[in-house]
């Protein structure tokens, strides 16, 4: 089973309203990743969690704010965002081995849209 | 800085007919990983395909082989009896080893429309 799963799958929100994006995995992979992606251009990498805890932060805003409560949840907590900040936002997960993390699997992502 | 490389923005292919998506990449290192991502219009990212550059022997998956020049940095999926449901945007992506190894390079992608 290589499935991810995201929730919702569209969201639309307000300057000031603060919501939350859910990724759920049960594959057992250590890393999960957040992306973001605007149309017709490839995802852009926003967080890497390895073994539950922050690896990579791509110099995010704060108004995205990540949380990993356990190995096979992530959760993207969003609050004051901008309308620039529609997009689709993906999910990804992947195992981990001595030479790194092996392929990522994406789940099927969150439309967003920021009124 | 690795780079990915998809030349062709959009291509087209006759359904049960075969089609070669482009992909180069640069990089200084020896050791690395290479995927074909597709992407229908559905959202979803589905990986296709990987190629481990150690391995010289091309990966296939089906209907799906690439052709792997680690030489020339050429990175190529051929894609064989096309099928309707093979229209999408196929994204090239890059991933070295090791501590780097969270980070995939995409391309900018190539959109395949199959015609009926």
């Amino acid at each position: 089973d290589t499935e991810v799963t995201q929730t919702p799958k569209h969201l639309v929100m307000g300057m000031t309203n603060k919501k939350s994006l859910k990724c759920e995995q049960h594959m057992g992979h250590r890393a999960m990743y957040w992306y973001k992606q605007k149309a017709k251009k490839p995802p852009e990498l926003m967080f890497v969690y390895s073994y539950e805890k922050l690896s990579i932060n791509e110099s995010v805003p704060s108004r995205f704010s990540p949380e990993c409560p356990n190995s096979s949840l992530l959760n993207l907590h969003l609050h004051a965002l901008q309308p620039e900040d529609s997009a689709l936002y993906l999910c990804a997960s992947s195992a981990l081995g001595l030479a790194g993390a092996h392929e990522q699997y994406f789940g099927p992502g969150t439309r967003l849209t920021v009124t | 800085a690795q780079t990915v490389t998809q030349s062709q923005p959009e291509m087209s292919v006759q359904e049960a007919e075969t089609v070669t998506l482009s992909c180069t990449y640069d990089t200084s290192e020896s050791d690395y990983y290479l995927f074909w991502y597709k992407q229908p219009p559905s959202r979803q990212m589905i990986l296709v395909i990987r190629q481990e550059a150690y391995k010289q022997q091309n990966a296939t998956e089906n209907r799906f082989s690439v052709n792997f020049q680690k030489a020339a940095k050429s990175f190529s999926l051929k894609i064989s009896d096309s099928q309707l449901g093979d229209a999408a945007m196929y994204f090239c992506a890059y991933s070295p080893p090791g501590a780097g190894s969270y980070q995939l390079t995409f391309g900018k992608g190539t959109k395949l429309s199959v015609i009926p």
